[in-house]
């Protein structure tokens, strides 16, 4: 079974521009969750996307957004960069809607603002 | 803020060593979770305890919790090099603004 994927795992992006990073769920995983992990912040909670819903989103502001697929994919777009968005973004899936159970987690994608 | 805080930040021990990680939190919680990063990856988890458990175990992993005291402790027993690692404890909050958080992190070095 394939875990959860993430792409890019490298991003290079100057300030004020946008970036998009790519999360595939486990398969017959609904639930999809974003995290920010900035070096020394830990990890922040972002979004969570349930059935091509915005179920919660954490303390970001609006810049930061996203999207579900029909095939429970998710996008997530961070606008106007600034420099403190550099950071590894975690995206995870869980089986169950909410935070019962465990969530699994993909590689990340190492976002890097200059 | 974090919900959860674990203790100490960083923990250095020599393999075949036991290594004790503890993990606070604030309010209610349904149950409590423990993950493993290694450097710059994403994370794994370990082991969930749900509140009316008291100690669970997974190979070499033992969990305990108490509710009374908003704690939780993580038990690796006879420690690898391999066990090297970023260990969090996650708590969630549910209801309509449900999410997991989780806390800054313990670095775990175990010297070979």
């Amino acid at each position: 079974e394939a875990g959860v994927t993430q792409s890019p795992t490298h991003l290079i992006k100057t300030r004020g521009q946008q970036a998009t990073l790519r999360c595939s769920p486990i398969s017959g995983h609904t639930s999809v969750y974003w995290y920010q992990q900035a070096l020394g912040l830990g990890l922040q909670f972002l979004l969570w996307y349930d059935e091509g819903e915005e179920r919660n989103r954490g303390n970001f502001p609006p810049r930061f957004s996203g999207r579900q697929f029909p095939n429970y994919s998710s996008e997530l777009n961070v606008n106007a960069l600034e420099l403190e968005d550099s950071a590894l973004y975690l995206c995870a899936s869980s089986l169950y809607s909410g935070v019962r159970d465990e969530q699994f987690f993909g590689p990340g994608t190492r976002l890097t603002v200059l | 803020s974090q919900q959860g805080e674990e203790d100490p930040q960083a923990l250095s021990i020599q393999e075949g060593e036991n290594a004790t990680m503890n993990c606070s939190y604030k309010t209610s919680i349904n149950n409590l979770q423990w993950y493993r990063q290694n450097s710059g990856r994403g994370l794994v988890h370990l082991i969930l305890i749900r509140s009316n458990e008291r100690e669970k175990h997974s190979g070499r992993l033992r969990v305990t919790l108490d509710t009374s005291k908003k704690s939780s402790s993580l038990l690796i027993t006879a420690s690898r090099a391999a066990d090297t690692a970023s260990y969090f404890c996650a708590t969630p909050y549910t209801g309509a603004n449900s999410k997991l958080t989780f806390g800054k992190g313990i670095t775990l070095s175990v010297r070979p």
